[in-house]
């Protein structure tokens, strides 16, 4: 039941844009995106529900397809401060309080 | 921070042994969430109380216990532990039932058993 990430790592260059794709094999209610920076603890970026919402952070999106059981976590113009793992979240329909990470997606922002 | 007070934050001890970690949830919040972090497996579900009953249950091991006190404070009780149980625990806590909401992670417990 575990979601899907990819990709697994990342390096960027600051200014540069990244998509991290998260897949799942089961019908999805919600999908939640975190960033963990080294030695810290994950912090909330944003909520998508089914209905192919979009919801936006800064100059960080996503998108949810719930035909797919797919979202995507766009970062654009990336900072320095964009470096972390980012992991995805997902709500299985009907499991309500069962919120399963994936493995994550370490992104390293260059100067 | 979070709100979310988690302790101790690092803690050492021997195979075969037992631990409590403890977790007090933001003020107001009902749910907390106990997740297990080790390097390769990412955030991996333990176990959900809110309002002091039981919601949810993922990959915990019989040898872990937890449960949410009166005062919302909750405890995750690791026993008979082995190397493979050296991971960083985190606790979170969020307003609703569900996860349909933002969860606060506390700074995690770091437990290292040698």
């Amino acid at each position: 039941q575990q979601p899907v990430q990819s990709p697994q790592a990342v390096i960027l260059r600051e200014g540069e844009d990244a998509v991290i794709n998260c897949s799942s094999s089961k019908a999805l209610y919600s999908v939640h995106w975190y960033r963990q920076k080294h030695g810290e603890a994950p912090v909330f970026l944003m909520i998508l529900l089914k209905g192919g919402e979009q919801k936006g952070h800064d100059k960080i999106s996503a998108s949810f397809n719930e035909k797919k059981q797919q979202s995507s976590l766009y970062l654009t113009a990336s900072q320095l401060s964009y470096s972390g793992t980012y992991f995805c979240g997902t709500e299985i329909g009907g499991s309500q309080g069962n919120l399963i990470f994936g493995k994550g997606t370490k992104l390293s922002v260059k100067p | 921070d979070s709100g979310v007070t988690q302790t101790p934050k690092h803690l050492i001890t021997a195979t075969g042994q037992r631990v409590t970690l403890r977790c007090s949830p933001r003020s107001g919040d009902l749910s907390v969430y106990w997740y297990q972090q080790s390097l390769d497996q990412g955030l991996q579900f333990l176990i959900q109380y809110y309002n002091g009953e039981e919601r949810a249950k993922g990959n915990i091991l019989e040898r872990f216990s937890a449960q949410q006190f009166p005062d919302l404070h909750s405890e995750l009780n690791l026993s008979s532990l082995e190397l493979g149980d050296s991971a960083l625990y985190f606790c979170a806590s969020s307003l609703a039932g569900g996860p349909t909401g933002e969860l606060f992670f506390g700074e995690g417990s770091r437990l290292t058993v040698l």
